[in-house]
């Protein structure tokens, strides 16, 4: 089975903290790519990350980080230094060899308080 | 990265009536667009991926005669929600990918109202 797991409903954080949003998949293909989108209250959904299974690098864009761990599954995504424009609906995605089809966790509503 | 239009963002439409929703790839040619619906403080739910010049494959529960998909290039798909009632009312997001496994890239919506 392909899953995606956002156990996060609702993070609530004070601006200029450093927050971490939790994705855990499943599936059995060995070769997959994995997605974070957001989506602000506008609605439009914005792609922030693309990661294959074979590239475990993290990847760092300003302050955007990603950390993909094949060991727990997870592919977990750290805002630092949060900022009130980073609050929006968190999508984490996963896309596998048998079904091109974007198979998405249920979103982690991020709240910046100023 | 690339820009993806669809029109219009909102439509308000009496029930009975068809709307159309169009979806457009405005700087690159997309091998494959697919229309997505999301209800409320939830995800996305797929419900049709179409290929240029080809039909478009539906997801189990959608009805095909209802929501009449057109992929007429590579830049351009279209929605048309036939007959529409109440239960229709959502939010409509479209999206493009260059490839299969490619990032897809997103509408800004279009929310729906069937009164």
């Amino acid at each position: 089975a392909q899953k995606v797991t956002q156990a996060q409903t609702e993070i609530s954080v004070v601006e200029k903290e450093d927050v971490t949003l939790d994705c855990v998949y499943e599936t059995r293909d060995t070769t997959y790519y994995l997605f974070w989108y957001k989506q602000p209250p506008s609605g439009e959904l914005v792609f922030l990350i693309r990661r294959n299974s074979f590239d475990e690098q993290n990847e760092i864009s300003g302050r955007y980080s990603w950390n993909f761990q094949k060991s727990t599954s997870s592919f977990n995504f750290t805002i630092t230094a949060s900022q009130v424009v980073d609050s929006a609906v968190y999508f984490c995605a996963l896309i596998t060899d048998s079904n091109y089809q974007l198979i998405w966790g249920a979103g982690t509503k991020l709240i910046i308080k100023p | 990265g690339a820009v993806v239009s669809q029109h219009p963002s909102w439509v308000i439409c009496k029930s009975g009536t068809s709307v159309k929703i169009e979806c457009r790839s405005l700087d690159f040619q997309a091998t494959t667009m697919f229309w997505y619906r999301q209800f409320p403080k939830q995800s996305l739910m797929l419900m049709a991926t179409s290929n240029e010049g080809s039909k478009a494959t539906y997801e189990q529960g959608v009805e095909k005669d209802k929501f009449l998909i057109n992929h007429a290039s590579l830049t351009l798909s279209t929605l048309t929600v036939t007959s529409a009632h109440p239960e229709d009312s959502s939010f409509y997001i479209c999206s493009a990918s260059l490839r299969r496994e490619s990032e897809q890239y997103f509408g800004p919506g279009t929310r729906l109202t069937v009164t």
